[in-house]
């Protein structure tokens, strides 16, 4: 069973445009991470926002978190063909618990 | 290695068959984790090691998976009697430190089993 929802499930942009993911889950974390998955690959950490954090930045990464909405957001800045992947939040309540995942379509 | 490897990235079984996925996890990791992805799905959580200790297997989905450790390195996951809904990714993940909690994982790339 899987605790987190992705929204939206798919989202194609253009390059150079801002691209937003969410998840919602249900229960208390210790913290909350974000991963990406290319194609045939597996999972690459992007960031990890702990619970008692609200805003992180990594590169051109924005992560936000709202404990009392129990959701997260990933802003990907000024993206690139190269961020066209899956991206999955991962809630961290003892163990990982991933969401469905976004699939994310940057063209060229 | 410098990351995770597995092997073999790609199994086809019969149904009814035994098959062994292995990991190598980076060296001097101490936690690893297995997990099982469907397609178009996140990864689900199956077992944790802490070195050769299983701690957690709650996410096994059968008494036909198996997972072990036994030297606190490698780790192989065995599932007998294969059925067509274990037909999946099947990853595995390590971190440095004990326990989970805001430990990064590193993930391998994967088995992709087939059962047919």
């Amino acid at each position: 069973s899987q605790q987190g929802e992705e929204d939206p499930q798919a989202l194609s942009i253009q390059e150079g445009e801002n691209a937003t993911m969410n998840c919602s889950y249900k229960t208390s974390i210790n913290n909350l991470q974000w991963y990406r998955q290319n194609s045939g690959r597996g999972l690459v950490h992007l960031i990890l926002i702990r619970s008692n954090e609200r805003e992180k930045h990594s590169g051109r990464l924005r992560v936000t978190l709202d404990t009392s909405k129990k959701s997260s957001s990933l802003l990907i800045t000024a993206s690139r063909a190269a961020d066209t992947a899956s991206y999955f939040c991962a809630t961290d309540t003892g163990k990982l618990i991933f969401g469905q995942g976004t699939t994310l379509q940057v063209k060229p | 290695g410098a990351g995770v490897s597995q092997s073999p990235r790609y199994k086809v079984a019969k149904r009814g068959q035994d098959v062994a996925l292995r990991c190598d996890p980076i060296s001097g990791h101490v936690s690893l984790f297995w997990y099982q992805q469907a397609l178009g799905q996140g990864p689900e959580f199956l077992t944790y090691f802490q070195n050769e200790a299983q701690l957690d297997k709650s996410g096994l989905p059968s008494d036909r998976f198996f997972a072990e450790r036994p030297e606190g390195s490698v780790s192989t996951l065995k599932i007998q009697r294969t059925q067509q809904e274990d037909s999946a990714v099947y990853l595995c993940a390590s971190s440095l430190a004990q326990g989970i909690i805001y430990n990064e994982q590193f993930f391998g790339p994967g088995t992709r089993l087939t059962v047919l």
